[in-house]
């Protein structure tokens, strides 16, 4: 079936560093919707985009649809940047299908 | 910051028991998805909706699990008989529309523990 692969399982950074966020898809895709949640937390919604690029305050998002892989850039890491960081993937209007996420551990 | 509402936050059922669990979609979202979350992070999809109809739904939802979206009520997720594989986090997400672009907005979810 339609499957949506991250890596890297985790990522431990010291506070300050970037990090790059992968995300591919099994098949074709209308858009990425990367989703942050912190342990027993709900999903925030962090970006949305079917392709190119988006930024938001710290973070980017790049999708290239027709290469079935997406990323998000995280710069300047804080620490309260940790937690779990989920790729979905969009096909129209119907459900969204997870990653098993990256988990961001960001140390002072 | 989401609008979606999901109630109650944490719900403990023995084995064979009920659970019910509510969620009021963002103000003007006619979609409506329940996703279920399980301890590894692993996202099953089981049911939507568009306003009280419903779109899509997996095996496992038509055989237990009961949803539905009435007008003017909250949506509800309810599983007639739990069993210990439902522990899990249930998600509601809403969205405007069924569209390509369209951004999808979770609640905080209902946790289920069945014992």
């Amino acid at each position: 079936g339609q499957q949506v692969q991250q890596s890297p399982a985790s990522l431990v950074l010291q506070e300050g560093e970037n990090a790059e966020l992968q995300c591919n898809f099994s098949s074709t895709a209308t858009r990425l919707q990367w989703f942050y949640q912190r342990p027993g937390g709900s999903l925030v919604s962090l970006l949305s985009n079917p392709s190119g690029t988006k930024h938001t305050g710290r973070l980017t998002s790049t999708t290239v649809t027709k290469e079935r892989r997406g990323s998000l850039h995280i710069s300047s890491s804080q620490i309260t940047d940790s937690g779990t960081y989920l790729c979905a993937m969009g096909q129209g209007g119907r459900a969204l299908i997870f990653g098993t996420g990256t988990t961001v551990s960001v140390s002072p | 910051n989401s609008k979606v509402i999901q109630t109650p936050r944490y719900l403990v059922k023995g084995q064979g028991q009920k659970a019910k669990m509510r969620c009021i979609p963002e103000k003007g979202h006619p979609v409506v998805f329940w996703y279920q979350q399980n301890k590894n992070n692993e996202f099953k999809f089981l049911i939507n909706f568009q306003n009280q109809e419903v779109l899509q739904q997996i095996d496992m939802t038509e055989k237990r699990f009961s949803a539905e979206c009435p007008s003017n009520s909250p949506c509800s997720l309810e599983i007639q008989s739990s069993e210990a594989g439902d522990s899990a986090l249930y998600l509601c997400a809403s969205s405007l529309r069924r569209g390509r672009d369209t951004e999808v907005f979770f609640g905080k979810g209902t946790r289920l523990t069945v014992v």
